[in-house]
């Protein structure tokens, strides 16, 4: 159980384009979500809070009209990565909170290669 | 900031216990002690968590010290799939804040 599903797990595209990766919980109803982004060699840090029905709360430094975040119910959010750059480049990972264990259960991750 | 410690790297023989410390001397009444391992290029997985009492799942056993300002994870009977990150995580239980913030983990790797 707990699983976390993630769209596309990889993918390619032009700088200037943008991106859009979904993330869903599998077998629970998730009202917490959260997007994280993930640097070679680095550990994750937050990028945003993802609550359904309401705005993401984003992390300090994150730009939210880069970084659009829709959780439209309660098994699906979604990040748009808007005009991307190559430093936008990264591995984004997806997470969502189980109130049955409080516990965040996360996806297997997308990595965004931007040319 | 991570409010836990841990040791960057350990070594571990196949078939043997690992033992993963960590330190948390700043911890909180009401926080929970969480450990998640993250394998190359995946997404993290939840291992086990634990308040005050050791915790035992399929996967591993949290023994959390008196005092709560440590812990320690074993996986009893480590095998090759076992290489990974390990994160050690304090997270409050009160509210609806439940962010996770990541250090930087314990690279375990076992040998053959």
């Amino acid at each position: 159980g707990a699983v976390v599903s993630q769209h596309p797990s990889w993918v390619i595209c032009k700088s200037g384009t943008s991106v859009k990766i979904e993330c869903r919980s599998l077998d629970f109803q998730a009202t917490t979500m959260f997007w994280y982004r993930q640097f070679p060699k680095q550990s994750l840090m937050l990028m945003a809070t993802s609550n359904e029905g309401s705005k993401a709360t984003y992390e300090q430094g994150v730009e939210k009209d880069k970084f659009l975040i829709n959780h439209a119910s309660l098994t699906l959010s979604t990040l748009t990565v808007t005009s991307a750059h190559p430093e936008d480049s990264s591995f984004y990972i997806c997470s969502a909170y189980w109130t049955g264990s409080d516990t965040q259960y996360f996806g297997p991750g997308t990595r965004l290669t931007v040319l | 900031d991570a409010k836990t410690t841990q040791p960057p790297s350990m070594d571990c023989a196949e078939g043997r216990a690992a033992n993963l410390p960590c330190n948390h001397s700043t911890i909180s009444g009401n926080e929970y002690v969480y450990w998640y391992r993250q394998i190359h290029s995946q997404g993290p997985q939840y291992i086990i968590h634990g308040l005050k009492n050791n915790e035992t799942n399929e996967m591993a056993s949290l023994i959390i010290t008196e005092d709560r300002k440590s812990s320690t994870l074993i996986l009893p009977h480590a095998t090759l799939r076992d290489t990974a990150v390990y994160y050690c995580i304090v997270r409050d239980f009160g509210g609806s804040n439940y962010k996770l913030t990541f250090g930087k983990g314990t690279l375990l790797t076992v040998n053959p």
